[in-house]
Formats: structure tokens, sequence, C-alpha cells
């Protein structure tokens, strides 16, 4: 069975000051993960996965499959970015496996 | 370029009504899928669908149905409404199937959902 957890339901930090949102993941196979962001009022949408390997509004994660995570990191915090945030899991491709499985989300907070 | 449209925005039903959300979405994608969110749950799997006439369950189908006749509509149907089925449900779609795995997903806009 895959499961991912994001232990932090709220998560607020000053502008300017850096985030680290926290994503693990249980699966026995090889992963592909995803963070899916869900601003005020809008639709969820793809933030990044990991095997692209690219900044998405200075957002990284990089995937450590020793610590079994894929944390979402940003070095200064805008305003913009108060949001929903979903970490996601799904099996690599080939695997025969459609689901997409998701964390309970983070929301993060910034304050002015 | 409309994407995933779904339909209603918001909708009040009664314990043991029945109704169809609809979803619709215009990008010729084979995987679609459905979702429910709930306040400290996340988003949890309905049904999906990796193709037309092919459908299968999520993690949560109880009390839903669905069907897959064309590319573009993937409905949603409770067939008696209870209250534990209020929630924001989200249609989700993906350009392939084949391949397996999580593609990424393209949202819809999302129903509300109140059963009282």
């Amino acid at each position: 069975a895959q499961r991912v957890t994001q232990p932090e339901k709220l998560l607020s930090v000053f502008k300017g000051a850096p985030v680290e949102l926290k994503c693990n993941y249980s699966y026995s196979g090889s992963p592909e993960l995803f963070w899916y962001v869900q601003y005020s009022r809008q639709r969820l949408q793809l933030l990044l996965r990991h095997i692209s390997r690219e900044s998405i509004k200075g957002f990284t994660a990089d995937l450590n499959k020793g610590e079994t995570s894929f944390h979402l990191k940003k070095p200064f915090a805008q305003e913009e970015d108060s949001a929903m945030y979903y970490c996601a899991l799904s099996a690599s491709p080939g695997a025969g496996s459609y689901q997409l499985t998701f964390g309970k989300g983070t929301k993060l907070s910034v304050i002015p | 370029n409309a994407g995933v449209t779904q339909t209603p925005k918001f909708q009040v039903l009664k314990t043991g009504q029945s109704m169809t959300l609809q979803c619709a979405q215009d990008m010729n994608h084979e995987y679609m899928s459905w979702y429910r969110q709930d306040p400290g749950m996340g988003l949890r799997l309905i049904h999906y669908s990796v193709g037309a006439g092919i459908t299968d369950q999520g993690e949560v189908p109880n009390g839903y149905n669905v069907s897959r006749s064309t590319t573009e509509d993937f409905p949603l149907r409770l067939l008696s409404a209870a209250p534990s089925q209020t929630s924001v449900y989200f249609c989700a779609s993906s350009y392939s199937s084949k391949a397996g795995g999580g593609l990424p997903l393209h949202f819809g806009n999302g129903t509300r959902l109140t059963v009282t």
C-alpha cells in the first residue's frame, strides 16, 4: 500500500523567511512524487514533480529515497505563497497502478 | 480551452436524494478521476477511469457510481445521499493512462455538496 504523510497541518512563516513543507512516503516500489498547490478560491494545480528536477515559483523538492522524503523548500517566502499544499505519490509508469495518493495537506501562511 | 469543467458548483441535497455530478474535459485525456476533499483528510480517490468503457474503484467508492461512455465525460452519481457525503468533489484528468502511474492531473474547480 502507498501512503503519504504531511506532518504539519499548518505552517506559518514570516515573509522572507525560508520555507520547508515536509512530506514522507511509504511505498515498496519506485515512486513518482508530486507537489500540488491550491490557492484561495482556485483549483488544485501541479506545482512540481520530482522527475522534472525543476524549480517552480522558487520552490524545489528533492526525492530522498533513503529517508523516503520529498520535502518542498523555498529560500525566501512571499505572501503570494500562502496556500494549501499537497504532496502526492503514484507508482512508477508501467507498474499498472493508476492511483495517485495524496497527503492530508499543509496550509502555508506567510505573515507580512 | 475550457480544461476540466464541473457542474454544478454548489448543491444541497436531502438525505436519500440522488444526483449526478457532471465532469467534462476537452483535452482528449484518457484518464479521469473523482476525488473528495474533506478537512483534515486531504483528497481521497473515489473512482477512476483509464478510458471509455473502463472504470475502477478508488479508496472510498461506497455510495458512488460512475460510468465512462465517452472520452470527454465522467459523471459521478450519488444513489442515496447521506450526510457523510457532504464534501467538496473534484474531478481530475490526465493525458495518458497507458504508462500507468500518476501523470500530472488537471483539476476542475470542484463541486461543494451539502447533504442535510
